[in-house]
């Protein structure tokens, strides 16, 4: 595709719930990265896929999270059990060679635990 | 990477230049500086990246001094969709951190008629 692009593009749950959350990267991008923003906050990062290494999980705020990526393409980001203090933007960025190159960003999954 | 330091916001008449000042001063050697911008429900998006030279493209130019201790992004005509946070990092080169970009509070940048 065009660009990076992520699903649902909206996602309200229960307290509890599970959720899983889809990123797409730009078709050849050895790079895949998630970030999550709370309302008002800057980036935070949460984990790091590059190639066929072991990803970098340093950032996942605890072990509800979890996330894959299929085949060196599409990845998915799984919050089990989901709290209130879950609810934010999650961004997904790919990039080339995943050497500090430029990131590209998709527009986000809105995630609202009720 | 090296921290970076941005005002928390500023603002620019449409049509002057919007000048947008980070400090990067304990940048090292092979970090470069980098400049995302993201507009209100989007994610961010790229603008432009310099080591040590001055670098300019379609959307902006990049003032480095120096020192490479801080950098200017000058948006030379500022248009009302300008409005957007705007994001200065530090991103190694080298290293094993590629994927941790620390992305601060930023600049709110407000563009008025």
């Amino acid at each position: 595709g065009a660009g990076v692009s992520q699903s649902p593009s909206n996602k309200v749950t229960e307290k509890g719930k599970d959720v899983e959350l889809r990123c797409d990267p730009i078709s050849g991008h050895t790079a895949l990265y998630w970030y999550r923003q709370s309302l008002g906050q800057g980036l935070e990062f949460l984990i790091y896929f590059q190639g066929n290494s072991a990803p970098d999980k340093s950032g996942l705020p605890s072990d509800r999270f979890s996330a894959e990526r299929t085949g060196g393409s599409v990845s998915t980001l799984t919050i089990q059990r989901t709290q209130q203090e879950d609810s934010a933007v999650y961004l997904c960025a790919s990039s080339l060679y995943g050497r500090g190159e430029k990131l590209f960003f998709g527009s986000g999954t809105q995630l609202s635990v009720l | 990477d090296a921290k970076t330091t941005q005002p928390p916001s500023m603002d620019c008449a449409e049509g002057r230049a919007a000048n947008l000042p980070c400090n990067h001063s304990t940048i090292s050697g092979n970090e470069y500086v980098y400049w995302y911008r993201q507009i209100h429900s989007q994610g961010p998006q790229y603008i432009i990246h310099g080591l040590k030279n001055n670098e300019t493209n379609e959307m902006a130019s990049l003032i480095i001094t120096e020192d490479r201790k801080s950098s200017t992004l000058i948006l030379p005509h500022a248009t009302l969709r300008d409005t957007a946070v705007y994001y200065c990092i530090a991103v190694s080169a080298g290293g094993t951190s590629y994927g941790k970009l620390t992305f601060g509070q930023g600049t709110i940048l407000t563009v008025h008629p």
